[in-house]
């Protein structure tokens, strides 16, 4: 069964901490990964990952994809509190439909 | 810039009630889709509208049904309320299959 497993669940770290947040997968049919961050409300877009090995950045986050091994990563840099959320993988399978992992919670303590 | 809204925010139903979950985009989006999100279940797909005239079951579709009014507007009505579609939902829409999602706010849907 196809499936998009996130981990680790929970996560808690001290401000200026770095972290690694990762998104496996098994999906027929792959066409993109993305991540998403989600605090009190919506999910908001960060990355969306097509081709293997190449970094996506935005200030400090960064994103990798491994197609090979199935994988993608989401590192985030000197955290901070604001960075306190749940992060979301989801994998797209057909041109419209998504599998989405559970989230990772992230608590950054000042 | 409104993007993507959904009203009501807030619903608590009675069992059996029916109601409908309104959704529009301002941002001229072909495709557009209703999730639930459950604990420890993450997101599902409820429904989903490629474009304007068609829709399309996705991983959870018993018991809702949805209208694609035109190409703003995707609604999602639940005919017989029951407690298991105590949920909190998003619609979201995507401009191209090169984009991701843009989510609504949400409504926390309560049936008791």
């Amino acid at each position: 069964e196809d499936k998009v497993v996130q981990s680790p669940l929970s996560l808690v770290v001290h401000e200026g901490d770095t972290v690694t947040l990762n998104c496996s997968y098994e999906v027929t049919n792959f066409r993109s990964l993305l991540w998403y961050k989600q605090e009190k409300k919506a999910p908001t877009f960060l990355f969306m990952l097509t081709s293997s090995g190449i970094e996506k950045k935005s200030g400090r986050l960064s994103s990798i994809l491994d197609k090979k091994e199935l994988f993608s990563i989401l590192n985030i840099t000197a955290t901070q509190t604001g960075d306190s959320a749940i992060y979301l993988c989801a994998v797209e399978w057909t041109g419209n439909q998504f599998y989405f992992g559970t989230g990772t919670s992230l608590t950054v303590i000042p | 810039n409104a993007g993507v809204t959904q009203t009501p925010k807030f619903q608590v139903l009675k069992t059996g009630q029916s109601m409908t979950l309104q959704c529009a985009q301002d941002m001229n989006h072909n495709s557009m889709y209703w999730y639930r999100q459950d604990p420890g279940m993450g997101l599902r797909l409820i429904y989903y509208s490629a474009s304007e005239g068609t829709t399309d079951k996705g991983e959870v579709p018993n018991g809702y049904n949805v209208s694609r009014l035109n190409k703003r507007e995707f609604s999602l009505r639940l005919e017989s309320a029951a407690p298991s579609q105590t949920s909190v939902y998003f619609c979201a829409s995507r401009a191209h299959t090169s984009y991701g999602y843009t989510f609504g706010s949400g409504t926390r849907l309560t049936v008791v």
